[in-house]
């Protein structure tokens, strides 16, 4: 069965310093990959999307991740992060055809901490 | 604001009540979805509604019932659960559901006592 395995649960790190989240799925063919974060008290929003194309994708606020086709890849990274950017960050999967309409594989998710 | 709501937003209930979550979405879109997320656990997909027609059921216990009425509006309805289905229940819509970017709500939270 299809996965996604996010690689840290848990990350701190200081305001100003770089963020490189890890996602790597296990299916082969097509995907549709995302990222989601979810801030404190807040909604799931999307960061950053790919289909197709340039596979160094920008999201919003500042973010930005790569996919890697033959490492099945899609790290999440931020140069210098902010203390805002505590959130939990999700990475996602759609896989066609096997997946059906719409559906989306969830990461467990990476807990991510910016102290001042 | 994500143009997906969600109500109630906190739900506390007993193993033998029956009630029902709602979702609604002001987007346009055609699919939607139930999602649970329970603490250090994946999102998991629960039912995937695409014009109004079940696409998905992720093996769902039938004590988990959605309803689906026309493209904006989605419900759960629940009824004799279990303390470990207390999570947040999430709602989610997108355009056509071809695996495409999905907007969420807010969020049930939902206690099972």
């Amino acid at each position: 069965a299809q996965s996604v395995s996010q690689h840290n649960h848990h990350v701190i790190l200081s305001e100003a310093a770089s963020l490189e989240l890890g996602c790597n799925y296990s299916y082969g063919g097509t995907v549709n990959l995302f990222w989601y974060v979810q801030y404190p008290g807040q909604h799931l929003q999307l960061l950053l999307k790919y289909f197709s194309g340039d596979p160094l994708v920008k999201g919003i606020k500042g973010f930005e991740a790569e996919f890697i086709k033959s490492k099945f890849s899609f790290n999440l990274r931020k140069p210098s992060v902010q203390w805002s950017d505590t959130a939990e960050y999700f990475c996602a999967v759609n896989a066609f055809p096997t997946d059906s309409w719409g559906k989306l594989q969830f990461g467990a998710g990476t807990q991510v901490v910016v102290t001042p | 604001e994500t143009g997906v709501t969600q109500t109630p937003r906190h739900l506390v209930m007993g193993m033998t009540n029956k009630k029902s979550l709602k979702c609604e979405q002001h987007l346009g879109h055609n699919a939607m979805y139930w999602y649970k997320q329970s603490a250090k656990k994946p999102l998991e997909l629960m039912f995937v509604y695409n014009f109004k027609e079940q696409t998905e059921n992720n093996s769902v216990p039938s004590r988990f019932s959605p309803e689906c009425p026309n493209s904006s509006h989605l419900f759960l309805h629940l009824h004799t659960l279990q303390p470990e289905d207390s999570a947040l229940y999430l709602c989610a819509s997108s355009q056509d559901g071809q695996g495409d970017e999905q907007y969420f709500g807010p969020g049930t939270r939902l206690t099972v006592t």
